[in-house]
């Protein structure tokens, strides 16, 4: 099993220009999540997918979007990328949707806006 | 609301010291308590969890943490540490019947000979 994988794992981007992380899991988890790590801030909730087909806000969902494209994938993107959104994205998947399963996180996705 | 506070946000230790890492939680419902490890450029993987039960946990490469109620903390402790437990280390929270982990903002564990 590969896990949750997620692409690319660098990017540079210009302000203004947009993009898509790719995610999937081969777990058949049904919850997936992303988050973005900033130094000193820890890793901060953007969205999440309870189950395929809903997808509900986190923490810092401004400038974000989200698609669960099935059970197996679920993408972010960006439409006007901000230097500001310059971080390490992290996708993490979990079997259930309760607060006691153990989230599997990808490698990541390391950004910059320029 | 549910938050996290990491006490440390940098610990340096000499290898075969022991080490404490302080978290502190706040929550207005029961909740579960998690540790977990990232190594340089790499994801977050599990060290260990609380859900129920006995207050003290074992975890992965002989890490324990221990959950005490009345003081909303969730310490990780190591008795004797290696160059290869040097790296970041987050505390989480989600509540019982949440879905999301709210995470501290990390301990950074530097361990030298």
């Amino acid at each position: 099993n590969a896990g949750v994988t997620q692409t690319p794992k660098f990017q540079v981007l210009k302000t203004g220009q947009s993009m898509t992380l790719q995610c999937a899991q081969d777990m058949n988890h049904n919850s997936m999540y992303w988050y973005r790590q900033d130094p000193g801030m820890g890793l901060r909730l953007i969205y999440y997918s309870a189950s395929e087909g809903t997808t509900d806000k986190g923490e810092v969902p401004n400038g974000y979007n989200v698609s669960r494209l099935n059970k197996r994938e679920f993408s972010l993107r960006l439409e006007s990328a901000a230097p500001s959104q310059t971080s390490v994205y992290f996708c993490a998947s979990t079997s259930g949707v309760g607060g006691y399963n153990e989230q599997f996180f990808g490698p990541g996705t390391r950004l910059t806006v320029l | 609301a549910q938050s996290v506070t990491q006490l440390d946000s940098q610990v340096p230790v000499f290898e075969e010291a022991p080490v404490e890492l302080r978290c502190n939680y706040s929550s207005s419902v029961s909740v579960y308590l998690f540790w977990y490890v990232q190594y340089p450029n790499q994801g977050l993987q599990l060290l260990l969890k609380y859900l129920s039960g006995s207050t003290l946990v074992k975890g992965i490469n002989g890490f324990e943490a221990e959950f005490n109620k009345s003081q909303t903390s969730f310490h990780l402790r190591k008795p004797s540490v290696h160059i290869s437990d040097t790296a970041e280390y987050f505390c989480a929270v989600s509540e019982k019947r949440g879905t999301a982990l709210i995470f501290g903002k990390g301990t950074t564990l530097s361990v030298s000979s």
